[in-house]
């Protein structure tokens, strides 16, 4: 059975913080490892897709990491702002395009 | 391009009835996902298909579900007999090579 399992389950900030949160993955029979941002009553958009150990991606404020060796991607928000309160959900696929999506991480970013 | 579109965007209904959701993929993508969204399990992967053929559908609840996928603009989720456990968010999404793109979602509410 496979697992992914992300931390915390809920984060609480302010806006100017950096934070990160970790997603936990069997490693497998590893494929792709994907981030998506999931905002209340919208649907979630991809982030990131990332599939070699030692990826490092970024987008704006917002970059991961990978490591497939030990199963765990870090995903940072560097200067956090109210906008990017969300749930931060991360899914794992060992080919096949079988995505197991871990619980997700709420974000919560006080102005 | 439109992004996926579905349809209805909520639906209610009584037990016992059938439900019909409907998903337009993206142009020329060839992968096309059906996941269902609840406050309990999150976010599982129902069935997928590549290039209209079904792929995994070992996620389909049970065989009150079925999925089809005639052509490459077009699938449908069947559920015969609705009951209240089905109530949930019902997502479309599909991707090309990796990385998915998700629809708005439908809202089923089972009476």
């Amino acid at each position: 059975i496979l697992n992914v399992e992300q931390s915390p389950q809920s984060l609480h900030v302010q806006e100017g913080d950096s934070t990160n949160f970790t997603c936990s993955f069997p490693s497998s029979n590893f494929y792709a490892l994907h981030w998506y941002r999931w905002e209340t009553a919208k649907s979630p958009e991809a982030l990131f897709v990332m599939t070699l150990n030692g990826d490092e991606k970024k987008k704006g404020r917002i970059s991961a990491t990978l490591n497939t060796k030990e199963g765990y991607s870090y995903l940072y928000i560097k200067g956090s702002q109210p906008e990017d309160s969300a749930t931060y959900l991360c899914a794992s696929n060992t080919g096949g395009f079988k995505t197991i999506f871990g619980a997700g991480t709420r974000l919560f970013v006080k102005a | 391009d439109a992004g996926v579109i579905q349809s209805p965007r909520h639906e209610v209904t009584e037990m016992g009835q059938e439900v019909t959701l409907r998903c337009k993929p993206i142009s020329g993508h060839d992968y096309l996902f059906w996941y269902r969204q609840t406050m309990m399990r999150g976010l599982e992967l129902l069935i997928y298909f590549n290039n209209n053929v079904p792929i995994d559908d070992s996620g389909m609840p049970e065989d009150r579900f079925s999925a089809k996928m005639p052509n490459a603009s077009f699938s449908t989720l069947k559920i015969q007999p609705s009951e209240p456990r089905d109530s949930a968010v019902y997502f479309c999404a599909s991707s090309l090579e990796a990385g998915q793109f998700f629809g708005p979602g439908t809202r089923l509410t089972v009476l």
